[in-house]
């Protein structure tokens, strides 16, 4: 079974500084990653996701994120955030060949005028 | 552009009353879900289908049936509410390709009293 930590619950930041949102990953096979971002009262929607190849990727709205598979991560990043930033982030894990998606426990962003 | 809809919005329940809640989406995806959302705890697998007529249970699927007679309508049943079924229950679905992305319906809001 694979599963999906992100440590930091909350994570306030000043506009225009940058911010990592950790991800870290454990599964007994490879996987595919995604990173889903929660605007207040909608749903989910795909920031980036993390195939093959290149482990850098970009995502919309600026943000990118490193898939390190020596250390099982997959943290988000973004060299300068913007009040339309503030969002729960979620990172997610989904098998080879499963259909199954799981998801970390989220991460608040709060952008702080 | 109507992706995928939930029906109801909101709902408040007394235990002990059952209810359905209706997901219905028009892109032709082979797979849908239903996941909860709760503080702290992230996104959760109820159930899941990979085609019409096929279900398959996720990490919570105790106190919740669903059913998939047709390829664009997923449905998730509350036999018997709990106050423990308060959360915010997400539909999603996804082509039948494990390493697509999902696509989530606004939510519905169960208050279980």
């Amino acid at each position: 079974a694979q599963s999906v930590t992100q440590l930091d619950s909350q994570v306030p930041v000043f506009e225009e500084a940058p911010v990592e949102l950790r991800c870290n990953y454990s599964s007994s096979v490879s996987v595919y990653l995604f990173w889903y971002v929660q605007y207040p009262n909608q749903g989910l929607q795909l920031l980036l996701k993390y195939l093959s190849g290149s482990t850098l990727v970009k995502g919309i709205n600026g943000f990118e994120a490193e898939f390190n598979k020596s250390q099982t991560s997959f943290h988000l990043r973004k060299p300068s955030v913007h009040i339309s930033d503030t969002a729960e982030y979620f990172c997610a894990v989904r098998p080879f060949g499963n259909e199954k998606l799981t998801f970390g426990t989220g991460t608040r962003l709060t952008i702080i005028p | 552009n109507a992706g995928v809809t939930q029906t109801p919005k909101f709902r408040v329940l007394k235990t002990g009353q059952s209810m359905t809640l209706l997901c219905a989406q028009d892109m032709n995806h082979e797979y849908m879900y239903w996941y909860r959302q709760d503080p702290g705890m992230g996104l959760r697998l109820i159930h899941y289908s990979v085609g019409e007529g096929t279900t398959a249970k996720g990490e919570v699927p105790d106190g919740y049936n669903v059913s998939r007679l047709k390829k664009q309508n997923f449905l998730l049943g509350l036999e018997s509410a709990a106050p423990s079924q308060t959360s915010v229950y997400f539909c999603a679905s996804s082509p039948g390709e494990t390493n697509e992305k999902l696509f989530f319906g606004s939510g519905t809001q169960l208050s279980v009293l």
